[in-house]
């Protein structure tokens, strides 16, 4: 199994360009996550979806849009970036149930110059 | 409201002595707890994790925790620490019994082990 797999690994955007970061999961779970890791501030939610078609907004949904089509895949959508949005991006996805862990993918390195 | 405290940002430790990585919470209802794993350019990995039962929790590479419910903190230990240890740890909580589907996160433990 692949597990959570994230593209691309690294990304330079300039001000005010539009991206997609791709995620994908191939353990059939249900629940899906994006987070962004900044130094001194750990893993902050950014929107998670517990299914086909159902998403919802975390801690900071600002200048993020999620879609969830298939069950597989959890895009990201930045609208129009902001050097404020240089981080590391992570997709994380468990199964249905509140005590399962969360399995994470490798990250994007995201730099909006 | 639910909230979880690393109050240490870097730890350091011999090889070959024991370790403690310190994680307070805050939860309105009962907590699920976590702890994860960050090694350099990757994704965080699950370690070990506490829903209910005996205070003592035992993980993979030889982790554990300890749950203290009077202290509301649960600390991650090691008998002996090994090189190969040093990582990012980060302590999570979900608050089960607010409902929240979301896991907080505290901002992680630099764990060094000095050979």
């Amino acid at each position: 199994n692949a597990g959570v797999t994230q593209t691309p690994k690294f990304q330079v955007l300039k001000t005010g360009q539009s991206m997609t970061l791709q995620c994908a999961q191939d353990m059939n779970h249900e629940y899906m996550s994006w987070y962004r890791q900044d130094p001194g501030m750990g893993l902050r939610l950014i929107h998670y979806s517990v299914g086909a078609g159902i998403t919802d907004q975390g801690e900071v949904p600002n200048g993020y849009n999620v879609s969830r089509s298939t069950t597989e895949d959890f895009p990201l959508r930045l609208l129009s970036a902001a050097p404020s949005q240089t981080s590391v991006y992570f997709c994380a996805s468990r199964e249905t149930g509140e005590n399962s862990p969360l399995h994470f993918g490798n990250g994007t390195r995201l730099t909006v110059t | 409201a639910q909230s979880v405290a690393q109050p240490e940002d870097q730890v350091n430790v011999a090889e070959g002595n024991p370790l403690t990585v310190k994680c307070t919470y805050s939860v309105s209802g009962n907590p699920y707890l976590f702890w994860y794993v960050q090694y350099p350019n990757r994704g965080l990995q699950f370690l070990l994790k506490y829903i209910t039962g005996d205070n003592l929790v035992k993980g993979s590479y030889g982790f554990e925790a300890e749950f203290n419910k009077s202290q509301t903190s649960f600390h991650l230990k090691k008998p002996s620490a090994l090189v190969s240890d040093s990582a990012l740890y980060f302590c999570a909580v979900r608050d089960y019994g607010a409902g929240s589907y979301q896991l907080t996160f505290g901002k992680g433990t630099k764990l060094s082990v000095i050979p």
